[in-house]
């Protein structure tokens, strides 16, 4: 199976830092990757898929890149709707495998 | 509106039974590819089972194979999740969620369903 790492697995950040997130596969899965938001009490959110495809609605301030094994989330400035849980989750295989999140907290 | 609603929840005696179901709402359901996916108790997110649009292929996760069988009927537009011999390390929020056409990704989620496996 494919694991998924992520780094770090908290960060504490202010409103208007810029924030990246790191996840990492143990093995290539070509830019099949999405990311998740989810915040407490709430069911998760996707944000982004295929790496780098931004959902309709996500604000423009979230972006994906990366492929192969290595990725990145990043918020250009942080609002204070953004402090919560990201997931990435790899969707090369039917296993589906999510990394083991990423909390977003205030500084 | 796009809407997925769990149901079938509950308190469950190590060993036990339990069925969730999703009732879907607001797109052509047998269209979709539909999953599983749970949340336990301050931890993170795991997929434990998916479903073809047709109902023909299903995949699940080591954890819950040969234990858990994944199910839909189209004609009433519903998901089901069958659970037996159930952990406690089963316990969790569980997730109905709409996978997309030709991807492993999920884009809708239900509000999910709290299953508590405890003596």
């Amino acid at each position: 199976d494919i694991q998924m790492t992520q780094s770090p697995s908290t960060l504490s950040a202010s409103v208007g830092d810029r924030v990246t997130i790191t996840c990492r596969a143990s093995q290539s899965i070509s830019n099949w990757l999405a990311w998740y938001q989810q915040k407490p009490g709430e069911a998760p959110k996707l944000l982004i898929s295929k790496a780098s495809s931004l959902e309709s609605g996500v604000p423009s301030r979230f972006s994906g890149s990366g492929s192969g094994t290595e990725f990145t989330l990043t918020i250009s400035s942080l609002q204070p709707d953004d402090f919560a849980t990201y997931y990435c989750q790899q969707h090369n295989t039917y296993s589906r495998t999510f990394g083991q999140g990423t909390k977003v907290e205030i500084k | 509106e796009v809407q997925l609603a769990e149901s079938g929840g509950g308190l469950v005696q190590p060993g036990g039974s339990l069925r969730l179901s999703c009732a879907a709402s607001g797109f052509t359901f047998s269209i979709y590819g539909m999953s599983w996916v749970r949340q336990a108790p301050g931890d993170g997110l795991e997929w434990v089972s998916a479903i073809s649009n047709s109902g023909g292929i299903t995949n699940y996760a080591d954890s819950v194979k040969g234990r858990f069988t994944i199910s839909r009927d189209n004609s009433k537009n519903t998901l089901y999740l069958q659970m037996n011999s159930l952990r406690a390390e089963d316990t969790a929020v569980y997730y109905c969620v709409k996978g997309v056409v030709g991807y492993y990704y999920m884009d809708v989620w239900g509000k999910g369903t709290t299953v508590t496996v405890s003596s």
